[in-house]
């Protein structure tokens, strides 16, 4: 089974704090996503990376970077962090060449920004 | 961007009755999937539909597709309370990314 790891599932930052949000998967996967997840808003996508040391920006990348630097690995930045960022934080993962596109969920950061 | 709508936003049911929801999408597809999440939890894939489908089947789980009408539907038959969650859809339009819909709430009471 595929097994997508987030490294907290819940987190409480200070308003200008530098967070960073680990994601982890064993199946080998080109793709990885971060999403957050606000009530009614659904998932919205914050970036993706097809590859390592490769991103792409998703619908909300402001406020936030991400790194890639092994390919099992994707991080999720908030330089300086802000209320408003507190959310559900998911992250995905799927395989790049496989039609069906089938994404794997991590079980979320809850982030609370005080 | 955020295309797909769930509809209804909530439902409440009965142990053992049907529960319908419904899905919209803006775009042509390769195929749409529906999710369930529990509270508090991550996503978990539940069924696919090919976009050359008009029906599929997985245990008490039957999903439709109507391309004309850019939209699904995902029927559970006989619910169950363990069957409370959220259920998305997600449109998969061929590049690496899928669009989530906003979801719908059940809420299945024993």
């Amino acid at each position: 089974d595929v097994k997508v790891t987030q490294s907290s599932r819940y987190l409480v930052k200070r308003t200008g704090e530098k967070v960073f949000l680990e994601c982890v998967q064993d199946m080998d996967h080109e793709n990885m996503f971060w999403y957050r997840q606000d009530p009614g808003l659904g998932l919205r996508l914050i970036y993706f990376s097809y590859d390592v040391k490769m991103k792409e920006k998703g619908d909300i990348p402001e406020g936030y970077s991400v790194s890639r630097e092994k390919k099992e690995r994707f991080s999720l930045i908030l330089e300086s962090a802000s209320t408003n960022q507190t959310s559900m934080y998911l992250c995905a993962s799927s395989h790049l060449r496989q039609a069906k596109n089938i994404q794997y969920f991590g079980a979320g950061t809850r982030l609370s920004v005080l | 961007s955020q295309q797909g709508e769930e509809d209804p936003q909530a439902l409440s049911i009965q142990e053992g009755e049907n529960a319908t929801m419904n899905c919209s999408y803006k775009t042509s597809i390769n195929n749409l999937q529906w999710y369930r999440q529990n509270s508090g939890r991550g996503l978990v894939h539940l069924i696919l539909i090919r976009s050359n489908e008009r029906e599929k089947h997985s245990g008490r789980l039957r999903v439709t597709l109507d391309t004309s009408k850019k939209s699904s539907s995902l029927l559970i038959t006989a619910s169950r309370a363990a069957d409370t969650a959220s259920y998305f859809c997600a449109s998969n339009s061929g590049y690496s990314t899928l669009t989530f819909g906003k979801g719908t709430m059940l809420l299945v009471s024993p």
